[in-house]
C-alpha cells in the first residue's frame, strides 16, 4: 500500500463547477499537509498549506484535513479553464529544516471546459 | 515572480554522457535543497537533500555516485547526472525550503531529461 493514494482521474468539469480533490494517506505520523498545482512540465506550485485537521480557506480554495479518517480534500469553487492542471497533495510528518520530507500523491488531472 | 530558478528546462543527451543541472534560490539563502524526480504519472520521489558546505543525504536506493550533488552556496545546487543511461530519462526538479522552519516548499520549473 502507498503512504498517499491519490485518484490520478482525469477530472473534467464544466466552467464554474465545484471541484473537489481527495487524498489518503495510511501514516498517522503526518502533521502538515500541502495542496500542489503543477501545470506541465512545470514545477509544482504551492497552493495551500494546513498543520493538523481543520478547514482552511484562500479565496476559491479551500483545503480539509481529517486525521481521524486519514483524508485530505481540497475543494475549487467557481472552476476556471486556467485552473485546469495536475493537483498534487503532499504531506510529512516533521516540522521543517533539514528534515522535511514531503511525501506525495499522483497527483488528479484536471480539466475544467469553458 | 519566481524565487527558484532551474537551469535547463530540458536537455537531450547521449548514453554515457554527463549532465548539469542548476538550481538558484533567488532570494533567499538557502542551507538546505531538495532534488526531487519525477516519471510520467508518477508521484515525485525525493531523491536527495543538498546540504550548504557538506555532503548530500541521499535516499534509500538512490546513487550517490551516479547522482552527484554539490552545494557550494546558500543559492546554488548543481545535480550531475554521470553517465547517463536511458532509463535515467525524468524529469528533475529542485525545491526550496523558503521560510526559517522549512515546511514550505517551492519548486524549480524543472528538467526534463532525456538520454538517448
Amino acid at each position: 500500500q502507498k503512504e498517499v493514494e491519490q485518484d490520478p482521474g482525469p477530472l473534467s468539469v464544466p466552467e464554474g463547477a465545484i471541484v473537489s480533490l481527495n487524498c489518503t494517506y495510511s501514516n498517522s505520523a503526518f502533521q502538515y499537509f500541502m495542496w500542489y498545482r503543477q501545470y506541465s512540465r512545470k514545477g509544482p506550485e504551492l497552493l495551500m498549506y494546513t498543520y493538523s485537521s481543520g478547514n482552511k480557506e484562500d479565496g476559491r480554495f479551500t483545503a480539509q484535513v481529517d486525521k481521524s479518517s486519514k483524508y485530505i480534500s481540497l475543494f475549487i469553487r467557481d472552476s476556471q479553464p486556467s485552473d485546469s492542471a495536475t493537483y498534487l497533495c503532499a504531506m510529512s510528518e516533521n516540522y521543517g529544516g533539514a528534515t522535511n520530507k514531503l511525501i506525495f500523491g499522483t497527483g488528479t488531472l484536471l480539466a475544467v471546459q469553458p | 515572480g519566481a524565487v527558484v530558478s532551474q537551469h535547463p528546462s530540458w536537455v537531450i543527451c547521449k548514453s554515457g554522457t554527463s549532465v548539469k543541472i542548476e538550481c538558484r534560490s533567488l532570494d533567499f539563502q538557502a542551507t538546505t535543497m531538495f532534488w526531487y524526480r519525477q516519471f510520467p504519472k508518477q508521484s515525485l520521489m525525493l531523491m536527495a537533500t543538498s546540504n550548504e558546505g557538506s555532503k548530500a543525504t541521499y535516499e534509500q536506493g538512490v546513487e550517490k555516485d551516479k547522482f552527484l550533488i554539490n552545494h557550494a552556496s546558500l543559492t546554488l545546487s548543481t545535480l550531475t547526472v554521470t553517465s547517463a543511461h536511458p532509463e535515467d530519462s525524468s524529469f528533475y526538479i529542485c525545491s526550496v525550503p523558503r521560510d526559517s522552519f522549512g515546511e514550505k516548499l517551492f519548486f524549480g520549473s524543472g528538467t526534463q531529461l532525456s538520454v538517448l
